[in-house]
């Protein structure tokens, strides 16, 4: 165990919904980084975040966005949703920026 | 641009037998360096990290990783494997310069015959 949270574990949808991935970083981290792995891209990191301040971004589409709230916790929000969306998605924490990433369990999102 | 490349897709070793999963790097900076494994519906458990000085590091369950500046590799093994060490392995590397997000290799999947 991590110490990383995320929820949902699954999430089914439909094309053209939207959804929110919650991530808990580990007790005392500051960094939140989200990262989706698909069976054709692999794993690509999508977008870090800062005791609150987005700090770098990946290879994450204008239809996804994310923030960091005041207690740290995440959200990943992906909205008119494609089916190539369809992948895991985790979240990692470190203490600072320059660290080693601890990662949660994912979300699986299978979007029909 | 950076990129991380393991060249062996899958791996089938015996039981006891030593293993060595290869990695390759090019990075336009100092890199960290780092080695995942992902059991199947898992999430990614980190097995050992370098950032710098000595450059072989120790990390869990038995593994070890070598980094070789010169070849820009950082290989990782183990001397004898086990059963549960069947998985997937993933090398990353990260750098302060580009905001430590990290670019992961497309895995090798270990396999461990009895």
């Amino acid at each position: 165990d991590s110490g990383v949270t995320q929820t949902p574990k699954h999430l089914i949808t439909a094309t053209g919904q939207r959804v929110t991935l919650r991530c808990s970083p580990r007790s005392g981290d500051l960094s939140v980084y989200w990262y989706q792995q698909s069976l054709d891209q692999g794993l690509q990191f999508l977008i870090q975040y800062y005791n609150g301040e987005e700090r770098a971004k990946g290879n994450i589409l204008e239809r996804f966005s994310a923030q960091q709230f005041p207690d740290l916790h995440s959200e990943l929000n992906l909205s008119s949703l494609e089916l190539g969306d369809s992948a895991l998605y985790f979240c990692a924490s470190s203490e600072g920026q320059a660290n080693e990433q601890f990662f949660g369990p994912g979300t699986r999102l299978t979007v029909l | 641009a950076q990129s991380v490349t393991q060249p062996d897709i899958h791996i089938t070793v015996s039981e006891g037998a030593s293993l060595e999963l290869r990695c390759n790097y090019s990075y336009g900076a100092t890199p960290y360096l780092f080695w995942y494994v992902q059991s199947p519906g898992q999430g990614l458990q980190l097995l050992l990290k370098y950032f710098s000085g000595d450059t072989l590091v120790q990390g869990i369950k038995g593994f070890e990783a070598e980094f070789k500046r010169s070849q820009s590799s950082f290989n990782l093994r183990k001397p004898s494997v086990h059963w549960s060490d069947a998985a997937e392995y993933f090398c990353a590397v990260g750098a302060r310069e580009y905001g430590n997000k990290l670019v992961f290799g497309a895995g090798t999947i270990l396999r461990v015959k009895s």
